[in-house]
């Protein structure tokens, strides 16, 4: 049990497109999604957390006009990166916490190159 | 600030026991993760410590001491698949959690 999917897993876009990553909890409902970036030889920084049907809240300097997130029902999240630049270029990862929950279930991540 | 420390690298030969070490000063404690990434890969979980004491499993146990502040993950009878990058990760008073920069475990036959 436990799953969570991320679609695409690759990516490549050029640099001024808008690229969309999806989210989705198979067998649970994720009340609250997590999106992450993780830079190479570099830990995972959180970007931002979101709760089914509200806004997401954005870490300090994660800019939210250009890292869109939607979480519109228990199942998916997605993040829209927009006029992706090459520095854009990293690993997403989301996960997911279910009501009551406290481990978060990470989804195979993302890998998105913009050139 | 919020902080946790974990070395950066460690080095051991197939067959053998590691300990990874983690401290942490953190805004509240709801609990203390660890979890394995292969390179390229997402994290996956490992264990979940909240209370003090040693939580065993397979291979792999996890001791927590919150009035120090320190956690170690304990790897035995390591194979060559445990090469890997060890993660721990703190829950803070909001629930949110705070990741260490990753121990990379490097095993050698």
């Amino acid at each position: 049990g436990a799953v969570v999917s991320q679609h695409p897993s690759r990516v490549i876009c050029k640099s001024g497109t808008s690229v969309k990553i999806e989210c989705r909890s198979l067998d649970f409902q994720a009340t609250t999604m997590f999106w992450y970036r993780q830079f190479p030889k570099q830990s995972l920084m959180l970007m931002a957390t979101s709760n089914e049907g509200s806004k997401a809240t954005y870490e300090q300097g994660v800019e939210k006009d250009k890292f869109l997130i939607n979480h519109a029902s228990l199942t998916l999240s997605t993040l829209t990166v927009t006029s992706a630049h090459p520095e854009d270029s990293s690993f997403y990862i989301c996960s997911a916490r279910d009501l009551g929950g406290y481990e978060q279930y990470f989804g195979p991540g993302t890998r998105l190159t913009v050139t | 600030g919020q902080n946790i420390d974990q070395p950066t690298e460690m080095t051991a030969t197939e067959g053998a026991i590691v300990q990874i070490n983690c401290t942490y000063q953190t805004s509240g404690f709801n609990g203390l993760f660890w979890y394995q990434q292969h390179a390229g890969e997402a994290p996956t979980f490992l264990s979940y410590n909240v209370l003090d004491g040693l939580e065993e499993k397979g291979r792999f146990s996890s001791f927590l001491s919150r009035s120090k502040g320190y956690s170690y993950l304990l790897l035995k009878e390591l194979q060559m698949k445990d090469s890997a990058s060890y993660l721990c990760a703190v829950m803070d008073s909001n629930y949110q959690l705070i990741w260490g920069a990753g121990t990379k475990l490097i095993i050698k036959p």
